[in-house]
């Protein structure tokens, strides 16, 4: 079983402040990773996914860097908002016949406190 | 609107009973997983399919099982034979490797 690790496990900050997480996974065999976002009493909705060393990608104040030669990626939060808080989920997808099936971390909580 | 729907939002099963999860998509999704979340713990695989007919077991299928014969539906069944079926059930579909998944809202299961 692929191992994936996110930290940290949980975020308290003040409205305006930036605030990062970090995905960590194997840097063999990738095919993807991707970023969710999973409010409460709501659906996951993907963020990103990212495919290319290198990538960074955006969406807002949101953003997201990945490097797959040292198995990790990095999403940033510039002044974070109350409407940020969230449980922010990566996955990672092998290559070869993964039929995209995911293997997700276990979560960064993030709390935005006005 | 396309999505994903998932039934029931909440359900209570007795031990011993099969419980079946609904999970229906109107995106013309050719992949469809099935997830379970504890405390904890990311979400962990069950079952996936890439196509009518036809499913493979994921990391964590024992006590569960599937079935695909519309390209709109896939059920969950948690058998009796789950030890620990109490958790909460996502279903999700893939249109292919530039997206993410879409997501149901989840069934959550309780054994009483």
């Amino acid at each position: 079983i692929l191992n994936v690790e996110q930290s940290p496990q949980s975020l308290h900050v003040q409205e305006g402040d930036s605030t990062n997480f970090t995905c960590s996974f194997p840097s063999s065999n990738f095919y993807a990773l991707h970023w969710y976002r999973w409010e409460t009493a709501k659906s996951p909705e993907a963020l990103f996914v990212m495919t290319l060393n290198g990538d960074e990608k955006k969406k807002g104040r949101i953003s997201a860097t990945l490097n797959t030669k040292e198995g990790y990626s990095y999403l940033y939060i510039k002044g974070s908002q109350p409407e940020d808080s969230a449980t922010y989920l990566c996955a990672f997808r092998a290559g070869g016949t993964s039929y995209g099936k995911l293997t997700f971390g276990q979560g960064t909580i993030l709390t935005v406190h006005p | 609107d396309g999505g994903i729907t998932q039934s029931p939002k909440y359900l209570f099963r007795k031990e011993g009973q099969n419980v079946t999860l609904s999970c229906e998509q109107n995106l013309n999704h050719d992949a469809m997983y099935w997830y379970r979340q504890d405390p904890g713990q990311g979400l962990r695989l069950i079952y996936y399919s890439q196509i009518v007919n036809d499913f493979q077991k994921g990391d964590i299928a024992e006590g569960y099982s599937v079935s695909r014969e519309k390209k709109e539906s896939f059920p969950l069944t948690v058998t009796s034979a789950q030890k620990n079926p109490t958790a909460f059930y996502l279903c999700a579909s893939l249109p292919d490797r530039t997206y993410g998944y879409t997501f149901g809202s989840g069934t959550r299961l309780t054994v009483v």
